[in-house]
């Protein structure tokens, strides 16, 4: 079974600077993929960042980087010099070569970015 | 390139109703995935559909069903409505392909009251 954690529920971060939302995640399985989603109240889904994991270097997606490190099982979520339009509520997911296609979602943080 | 779009946005419905809910895909996408978002559950899969065929399923009961047209549109039903049903459906689509770094495009969602 699949398991992505999120512990975080609520962040706030001044504009301008750097936030870090957390995720772990759990599977038996040797290939999967980690994504992170935001979700603006308007409800959409929005695609940020992607890492495989088999990938050697982080990925990173302009503001966005993900720090990836495979041995304690996290991926966590990078986002630089926050602006007031990254307030959202933020996901990660897992999709494993043994979940049968299904993304995998953690709780959620809801981050606010304060001016 | 048009996103993917879901109708209608908003549905109210009362306990024993039955709904219909669409989705059409990003043009050249097959696979339509299916997910109810709420509070209390978080994202869950429902279902996903490639040329016209069921390929996985979540833990969802009977009345939840769906289908995908040779365009690959997609519907969601839900029979017998139960105030529990009360979420945001969101639709997915992506190419199909790849199983585990393969990006979801999602839409804005469903957002479906049961009175």
């Amino acid at each position: 079974a699949q398991k992505i954690t999120q512990t975080q529920p609520g962040m706030f971060v001044q504009e301008k600077e750097a936030v870090t939302l957390d995720c772990t995640y759990d599977t038996s399985d040797q290939s999967y993929g980690l994504f992170w989603y935001k979700q603006p109240s308007s409800g959409e889904m929005i695609f940020l960042i992607y890492q495989g994991s088999y990938d050697e270097q982080n990925a990173t997606e302009g503001r966005y980087s993900l720090n990836f490190q495979k041995a304690r099982k996290s991926a966590n979520l990078v986002i630089s010099a926050s602006q007031l339009g990254d307030s959202a509520m933020y996901f990660c997911a897992m999709r494993s070569s043994g979940s049968a296609r299904q993304l995998t979602f953690g709780s959620g943080t809801q981050l606010t970015v304060l001016p | 390139k048009a996103g993917v779009t879901q109708t209608p946005r908003y549905l109210i419905k009362t306990r024993g109703q039955q709904v219909t809910l669409s989705c059409s895909p990003i043009s050249g996408h097959r696979s339509v995935s299916w997910y109810q978002q709420t509070p209390g559950q978080g994202l869950q899969f429902l279902f996903e559909y490639f040329s016209e065929t069921q390929r996985n399923k979540g833990n969802f009961p009977g009345r939840f069903s769906g289908r995908q047209f040779s365009n690959s549109r997609s519907e969601m039903n839900v029979s017998t409505l139960e105030l529990g049903d009360s979420a945001l459906y969101l639709c997915a689509s992506s190419l199909g392909s790849v199983p585990t770094n393969e990006k979801l495009f999602f839409g804005s969602g469903t957002q479906l009251s049961v009175l």
